[in-house]
């Protein structure tokens, strides 16, 4: 079925590390992508986005890195701090279906003091 | 806070039951989308509706229906429940239809007994 999946389930940094989170998606026909944060009891919350005809984009603290050639997304977070503690999903829109965005997995990303 | 507001946070009811999830996006949103999150599915696309129209349509269940009403919010309505329709449900909403940022609501925690 369509999936946009996540290379690692958990990952643990140290605080002040920094962090990447790995995506990996299965349309070519992609172009649109987006990163959200899920706090524990919250709903989804927009980091950052990157369209097809871009392969780097930076907003505060993260990068978002798009390699179309192997379908790859990846989101780094720099100085990694605790209140970065949650669950990271990439999703992928097609324009061809709308406003539709699919899922990965998700990545629990977990920083230590 | 993301803007979009959902009622109730919390729903319990027994299995064969009907219930109504009620939207409202932020202010200026023409596109409505629901989402359901559960542990085995994940995230999943249902519906989006776009200035009382739908717009585009994932896997949702023929005993799941929405609308969108004239003044924008949108109820989403799951009748002859199972237990596995236990999740969260998620509201979004974006300004138009396409490719743009999907601000998230903090979701109504359905649980199915």
């Amino acid at each position: 079925g369509e999936s946009v999946g996540l290379h690692l389930p958990t990952l643990s940094v140290q605080e002040g590390d920094n962090s990447i989170i790995n995506c990996a998606y299965s349309n070519s026909a992609s172009d649109y992508f987006i990163w959200y944060k899920q706090e524990s009891g919250k709903g989804p919350q927009f980091i950052i986005d990157i369209r097809s005809n871009m392969d780097k984009r930076q907003g505060q603290r993260v990068t978002v890195l798009l390699n179309k050639t192997v379908k790859h997304l990846s989101l780094q977070i720099a100085a990694t701090q605790p209140g970065d503690s949650a669950v990271y999903f990439c999703a992928e829109n097609r324009n061809n279906q709308g406003g539709k965005l699919i899922f990965g997995q998700g990545t629990e990303l977990s920083v230590k003091p | 806070d993301s803007g979009v507001t959902q009622t109730p946070k919390h729903l319990i009811t027994a299995t064969g039951q009907r219930v109504t999830l009620r939207c409202s996006p932020r202010s200026g949103d023409l596109s409505v989308y629901w989402y359901q999150q559960s542990l085995d599915q994940g995230l999943q696309f249902l519906i989006q509706y776009y200035n009382g129209e739908e717009r585009a349509k994932g896997n949702i269940l023929e005993r799941f229906s929405a609308q969108q009403f004239p003044d924008l919010h949108s109820e989403l309505n799951l009748s002859s429940l199972e237990l596995g329709d236990s999740a969260l449900y998620f509201c979004a909403s974006s300004v138009s239809t396409g490719q743009e940022t999907q601000y998230f609501g903090p979701g109504t925690r359905l649980l199915v007994l």
